[in-house]
């Protein structure tokens, strides 16, 4: 069966440091890879996705990016974190389009 | 561009006091619309696929159906552990998709025993 690890669960950052947090899918090949923020009381809004190693597509222009290093691994970054990057940040994937998504726990980041 | 509304924002309910979920939403062309279970501090779990008008799903207490312009999720004799913020998303239809998920504001519901 397929599961996806997303790790840590919570990350307190200054503003102004790096930022890295990963994303690994098991059990399935090739599959369709997304970062997505939900702020607190609202929505999901989709930041990246990725539809094979190396291709990246960002959704909304911001301080993060993301990279694809291995066919299940996902790494959303930053340089220099800002206040508002803090958020609830979740990793999913899919199969193909057109089928559901699942989604890893999430990372609550807090930025001081 | 994509929009999904949903109502209530808040649901407060009884045990054993059935109720409906709505979703809205605005496509061009919907490739499906999807329901989502959400507990605090955790990533969404993935409870329906709505594929096209008519359509109807359930699972357990709850049921799921889909017309042309809106999505329901009825919830018959809920229990305390239904207790969670309900996700709507659509995907819309078209080549460039990749499966990309367009969210509604979810629905908080609380189930009082």
């Amino acid at each position: 069966s397929q599961t996806i690890h997303q790790w840590p669960a919570t990350l307190v950052q200054p503003v102004g440091s790096p930022l890295s947090l990963e994303c690994t899918v098991e059990g399935t090949s090739n599959p369709n890879l997304y970062w997505y923020r939900q702020a607190a009381g609202r929505g999901l809004q989709l930041l990246f996705y990725s539809v094979g190693i190396g291709q990246i597509s960002s959704e909304v222009p911001q301080n993060l990016s993301a990279s694809r290093p291995q066919d299940r691994q996902f790494i959303l970054s930053s340089k220099k974190l800002l206040l508002s990057d803090s958020g609830f940040y979740l990793c999913a994937w899919s199969v193909r389009e057109g089928t559901e998504a699942f989604f890893g726990q999430g990372t609550r980041l807090t930025v001081v | 561009e994509d929009q999904v509304t949903q109502s209530p924002e808040a649901l407060r309910l009884q045990e054993g006091e059935s109720s409906s979920l709505n979703c809205s939403y605005t496509v061009s062309g919907l490739r499906g619309l999807f329901w989502y279970r959400q507990d605090p501090g955790k990533g969404p779990e993935f409870l329906f696929t709505l594929y096209s008008a008519g359509e109807e799903k359930e699972k357990e207490r709850l049921k799921a159906t889909l017309t042309k312009k809106e999505s329901f999720l009825h919830i018959t004799a809920p229990k305390p552990e239904d207790s969670a913020t309900y996700l709507c998303a659509v995907q819309e239809s078209g080549g460039t998709s990749y499966g990309k998920l367009t969210f509604g504001q979810g629905t908080i519901l609380t189930v009082h025993p």
